[in-house]
């Protein structure tokens, strides 16, 4: 399984642009890349998912680099309502060989 | 996007005494569920894989005859914490993929308090 390593945390303000990167060094060929967010006493929602290049949906951009060692995660003008974790993960996801383990994930604050 | 439901939301129970989670699809099939714990500020820790009609593989150190798991239909697996103890005590969340789909989407999570 790929180990993940994200910042523990970061703060941003209203507005703002915020990016999370994660190391993914070892991701085998088949695996892809899916972000989560978590608030708390929640269970981790999907935000966004992908392979390589770039990935954009209504709430988040995904960019992953060619050697797939990394991707980082874009959340465009936050608001205090993206305070949570944000966990990258990567895995296999079809079929019984998938099993996704979470690393620390990012704790994010926005603040006004 | 597809949903996954977990029941009860918040359950307390004594101890000694064993408690019944349930995970299900509500809009697709899975053969795979997964079942994992969080402590409070902490990542989640994968407990264990869910297999429908086939026995459930656990992660290393995770007491099996503690924490039984059965899936016996496409779109539910259960999750029974038997002679619970405090320290049972933990955040249980519950993922599942669809068969057709390259995406795990998370349950609402349950609360389990054992006093």
């Amino acid at each position: 399984l790929a180990k993940t390593t994200q910042p523990i945390s970061m703060d941003s303000y209203e507005g703002q642009e915020v990016n999370i990167t994660c190391s993914h060094n070892n991701i085998a060929t088949n695996d892809y890349i899916t972000w989560y967010q978590q608030f708390p006493s929640q269970g981790p929602r999907f935000i966004i998912q992908g392979y390589k290049t770039k990935v954009t949906n209504e709430v988040a951009s995904l960019f992953i680099p060619a050697d797939r060692k990394s991707s980082t995660l874009s959340l465009p003008r936050v608001s205090l309502s993206d305070t949570a974790v944000y966990y990258c993960l990567v895995g296999l996801d079809t079929g019984t060989a998938s099993k996704l383990t979470f690393g620390t994930g990012t704790r994010l604050q926005v603040m006004l | 996007g597809a949903v996954v439901s977990q029941h009860p939301s918040r359950v307390i129970c004594k101890s000694g005494t064993s408690v019944k989670i349930e995970c299900r699809s509500l809009d697709f099939q899975a053969t795979t569920m997964f079942w994992y714990r969080q402590f409070p500020k902490q990542s989640l820790m994968l407990m264990a894989t869910s297999n429908e009609g086939s026995k459930a593989t656990y992660e290393q150190g995770v007491e099996k005859d503690k924490f039984l798991i059965n899936h016996a239909s496409l779109t539910l697996s259960t999750l029974t914490v038997t002679s619970a103890h405090p320290e049972d005590s933990s955040f249980y969340i519950c993922s599942a993929n669809p068969i057709s789909g390259n995406t795990i989407y998370f349950g609402e999570g349950s609360w389990l308090t054992v006093v």
